[in-house]
């Protein structure tokens, strides 16, 4: 079946330290997207890409960074700078369509203690 | 830059009723509008997607329109089950003609049998 992979599900780091959330796509969809979740706030847009190699900041950028290597991968690493890096984050993909729909990834809860 | 509303907030009702959620925007020159829901911990899943060019969608006891031109949209569901119990989000594309989807906060709802 075609979808969206996130990986891992939970994943616990210590204050400081970065780290990188895995997002793989095995539907042809050219764009990808990073999004955060906190309760209450809705989903903020990190980061997003339309085409390997190239990747643009959304509303919240600061504190991450993205690669787009290649057309199914979309890794998003939090960084040390990243002042409250605590969320649920989501991966989404779709194809560069008005009539695309978007599908998302189960998601990656991060806790940084 | 394109705001997305959704209300009521939350929504509490007995199972049977019918529904409607609430989502309006501020920029009508969108390619679609998608309607998702979303379970506790979960990722979103895809419910409709209207086209600009619809009025409505349907799809079992879902039905969303879309009037551009007032910059809403409503999610009516019929005869809701404890089932339905979720949240619920809207998303249509940032101004600009972007394909970047913006998401408004989300209707919490619950159904009690």
């Amino acid at each position: 079946d075609g979808g969206i992979t996130q990986s891992p599900k939970y994943l616990f780091r210590k204050e400081g330290q970065n780290v990188t959330l895995s997002c793989e796509q095995n539907l042809n969809h050219d764009a990808m997207y990073w999004y955060r979740q906190d309760p209450g706030q809705g989903l903020r847009l990190i980061y997003y890409s339309q085409i390997v190699n190239d990747f643009q900041k959304g509303d919240i950028a600061e504190g991450y960074s993205v690669s787009r290597e290649k057309k199914e991968s979309f890794p998003l690493t939090v960084t040390s700078a990243q002042k409250n890096p605590t969320a649920f984050y989501l991966c989404a993909s779709s194809m560069l369509q008005g009539n695309s729909p978007l599908h998302f990834g189960n998601g990656t809860r991060l806790t940084v203690t | 830059k394109q705001e997305v509303t959704q209300i009521p907030a939350a929504l509490s009702v007995p199972e049977g009723e019918n529904l409607v959620l609430n989502c309006s925007f501020t920029d009508s020159a969108i390619y679609n509008l998608q309607w998702f829901r979303q379970d506790p911990g979960k990722g979103l899943t895809s419910l409709l997607l209207i086209q600009s060019s619809q009025r409505e969608q349907t799809s079992g006891r879902l039905n969303a329109s879309l009037d551009k031109s007032s910059g809403r949209s409503t999610l009516y569901i019929a005869a809701s089950q404890p089932g339905d119990s979720a949240t619920y989000l809207c998303a249509v594309p940032t101004s600009g003609g972007s394909y970047i989807p913006t998401f408004g906060r989300g209707t919490s709802l619950i159904v009690h049998p």
